[in-house]
């Protein structure tokens, strides 16, 4: 069983707020991503990062940023919540098989 | 890049398998097919890869046709907690992301 988690599950917040989505993976995966989902919609590829100090653009053009000081850490920071960024947003790791992602239950975002 | 077609929707009876196929005519000799799957509202489950060869675990079984140019999952006996999309990828990245490309899947619903 995969061992990836997401907080917070829920966040509805403000516009302007300065948001953190944590994700953390205890299976030591040096691969980790941030996928983004509409409602209905496909998972698109935002961030990802290979290791420790490594962090890249995904195919979908994010204002969201991230951080990967620690291997099983990679939080993804929004400095000013909008409308717009409201979806739900899933977090995934692999190892040495990078196409083999177990992914977390995801947060849900709702900016008002 | 590889694209893959899927039916958009199945249904299923309860204990019965669940053959789901599909196309994937423009793939090439490297490159593997990835099944996961995505039960409503959270993160999508890694279910089982192959090249050529048909692939089995304790989820599923992966039939990949001599000239690769389709494939079918097979949950041999469906419950009502497969109900579920269900994403054929195709590893397609050229840049070594490991993005997946998820599409739009093959929702299959499991009837009692």
């Amino acid at each position: 069983e995969a061992d990836i988690y997401q907080t917070p599950r829920y966040l509805v917040i403000g516009t302007g707020k300065k948001i953190t989505l944590e994700c953390s993976q205890t299976m030591g995966h040096d691969k980790m991503y941030w996928y983004q989902q509409d409602p209905g919609m496909e998972l698109h590829l935002i961030h990802y990062s290979y290791g420790v100090n490594s962090t890249e653009k995904g195919d979908l053009s994010s204002e969201s940023t991230v951080s990967r000081i620690r291997t099983e850490h990679f939080p993804l920071t929004l400095e000013s919540a909008r409308p717009s960024h409201t979806s739900q947003y899933l977090c995934a790791s692999s190892g040495f098989y990078r196409y083999t992602q177990y992914f977390g239950p995801g947060t849900r975002l709702t900016v008002l | 890049d590889a694209k893959t077609t899927q039916p958009t929707s199945m249904d299923c009876a309860e204990g019965r398998a669940a053959n789901l196929p599909c196309n994937h005519s423009t793939i090439s000799g490297n490159e593997y097919v990835y099944w996961y799957r995505q039960i409503h509202s959270q993160g999508p489950q890694y279910i089982i890869h192959g090249l050529k060869n048909n692939e089995t675990n304790e989820m599923a079984s992966l039939i990949i046709t001599e000239d690769r140019k389709s494939s079918t999952l097979i949950l041999p006996h469906a419950t009502l907690r497969d109900t579920a999309v269900y994403y054929c990828i195709v590893r397609v990245d050229r840049s070594n992301t490991g993005k997946l490309i998820f599409g739009q899947g093959t929702t299959l619903q499991v009837k009692p």
